[in-house]
């Protein structure tokens, strides 16, 4: 599986818009990359999934450059509620991974 | 739909007591099943996973344990907890969504061993 590489905290103000890029240099042609996020005292939880260019959801947009070497996770107009640690993850398309591998993500704070 | 169940929220342990953690799942077969370990701000460590009854491949070599008696039920063990055994225990199962596989987490087990 592709390792992903994030930065560990990021610091952000309600109202602004956050960009959390992740790399992956090796990822394979049927690898998809994933985002999840996780409060407190939770489990994680998908956000938003992607193979190329754009995708947007209800909650955030992923951008994938041509190369699919790296990602960016934007969340905008990010409040308080939105402070928790986000992954990203690199899965195969089809299932059967067995060891999606969740690193230790980046903390994103967010203040008033 | 899908809804996983953990059981219990926290728990707490004295050293070489045993341990017991059940997940169950409900609105689906057959899935995939996990469980990982998260230390206090550390990321999610995979520690077995199981592909179907009584099917158990272990991650990580410890003194824990995982059986899988039913198709939607995952059992974690230990006969003799380890302070070092203290963190957030998740179960997962796997959904395939549109394009790629994704986890679906339970609300956890936070286990503190004293």
């Amino acid at each position: 599986l592709a390792k992903t590489t994030q930065p560990i905290s990021m610091d952000s103000y309600e109202g602004q818009e956050v960009n959390i890029t992740c790399s992956h240099n090796n990822i394979a042609t049927n690898d998809y990359i994933t985002w999840y996020q996780q409060f407190p005292s939770q489990g994680p939880r998908f956000i938003i999934q992607g193979y190329k260019t754009k995708v947007t959801n209800e909650v955030a947009s992923l951008f994938i450059p041509a190369d699919r070497k790296s990602s960016t996770l934007s969340l905008p107009r990010v409040s308080l509620s939105d402070t928790a640690v986000y992954y990203c993850l690199v899965v195969p398309y089809g299932g059967a991974t067995n060891k999606l591998i969740f690193g230790t993500g980046t903390l994103l704070a967010v203040q008033p | 739909s899908q809804t996983i169940h953990q059981w219990p929220a926290t728990l707490v342990q004295p050293v070489g007591s045993p341990l017991s953690l059940e997940c169950t799942v409900e609105g689906t077969s057959n899935p995939n099943l996990y469980w990982y370990r998260q230390a206090a701000g550390r990321g999610l460590q995979l520690l077995f996973y199981s592909v179907g009854i009584g099917q158990i491949s272990s991650e990580v070599p410890q003194n824990l344990s995982a059986s899988r008696p039913q198709d939607r039920q995952f059992i974690l063990s230990s006969k003799k907890l380890l302070l070092s055994d203290s963190g957030f225990y998740l179960c997962a199962w796997t959904g395939i969504r549109r394009n790629g596989e994704t986890q679906y987490f339970g609300p956890g087990t936070r286990l503190l061993v004293l």
